[in-house]
């Protein structure tokens, strides 16, 4: 079965600094996608950034990017110049299932953000 | 991007009714959608899967009679919790799949049953 685990409940980082949340996960799959998304105190969820399985090349998308390490299953995501905004829970997850589809989400990381 | 929409985004009921989640898409088409459930401090768990003009396939100790889901086109569908009872308070959000790498995610709608 598949399993996403994100050990730091709540992190907390001054503003213009850089953060790193952790995420592993578990997975017999060959093929699988990797997400990180958003979810400010609203609830939407905001998607951030994506790693295929067979990308190479650590994924970027403006201030965020992914630490992927497939041989140790990590795929950890990093924030640069940390801003007021990004105050929020921060959940990864798996795409699993014939297409991978389905996602299988971690139990998230509430990131602080201080001036 | 894509946009999702949810109604409605609030809704306060009486145990014992039934409650109906619309969730459509504005600006594409999917056959496929998937509907989460949040409760206070806890991750995305998801529900069911619905492709357009089949039956939705719900995951292990979802139930089925209890969730009903119709995906009655390719940018409505809806999910009705019947009977509801306190403990089906929750977050409910619809997503729509795109491709691989997309997933659109509704703005959610806050459950509470009295």
């Amino acid at each position: 079965a598949q399993k996403i685990t994100q050990t730091q409940p709540g992190m907390f980082v001054q503003e213009k600094e850089a953060v790193t949340l952790d995420c592993t996960y578990d997975t017999s799959d060959q093929s699988y996608g990797l997400f990180w998304y958003k979810q400010p105190s609203s609830g939407e969820m905001i998607f951030l950034i994506y790693q295929g399985s067979y990308d190479e090349q650590n994924a970027t998308e403006g201030r965020y990017s992914l630490n992927f390490q497939k041989a140790r299953k990590s795929t950890n995501l990093v924030i640069s110049a940390s801003q007021l905004g990004d105050s929020a829970m921060y959940f990864c997850a798996i795409s699993i299932g014939g297409g991978y589809n389905k996602l299988i989400f971690g139990a998230g990381t509430r990131l602080a953000v201080h001036p | 991007g894509a946009v999702v929409s949810q109604h409605p985004s609030w809704v306060i009921c009486k145990s014992g009714t039934s409650v109906k989640i619309e969730c459509r898409s504005l600006d594409f088409q999917a056959t496929t959608m998937f509907w989460y459930r949040q409760f206070p401090k806890q991750s995305l768990m998801l529900m069911a899967t619905s492709n357009e003009g089949s039956k939705a396939t719900y995951e292990q100790g979802v139930e089925k009679d209890k969730f009903l889901i119709n995906h009655a086109s390719l940018t409505l569908s809806t999910l009705t919790v019947t009977s509801a009872h306190p403990e089906d308070s929750s977050f409910y959000i619809c997503s729509y799949y795109s491709d691989q790498e997309t997933q659109y995610f509704g703005p959610g709608t806050r459950l509470l049953v009295l």
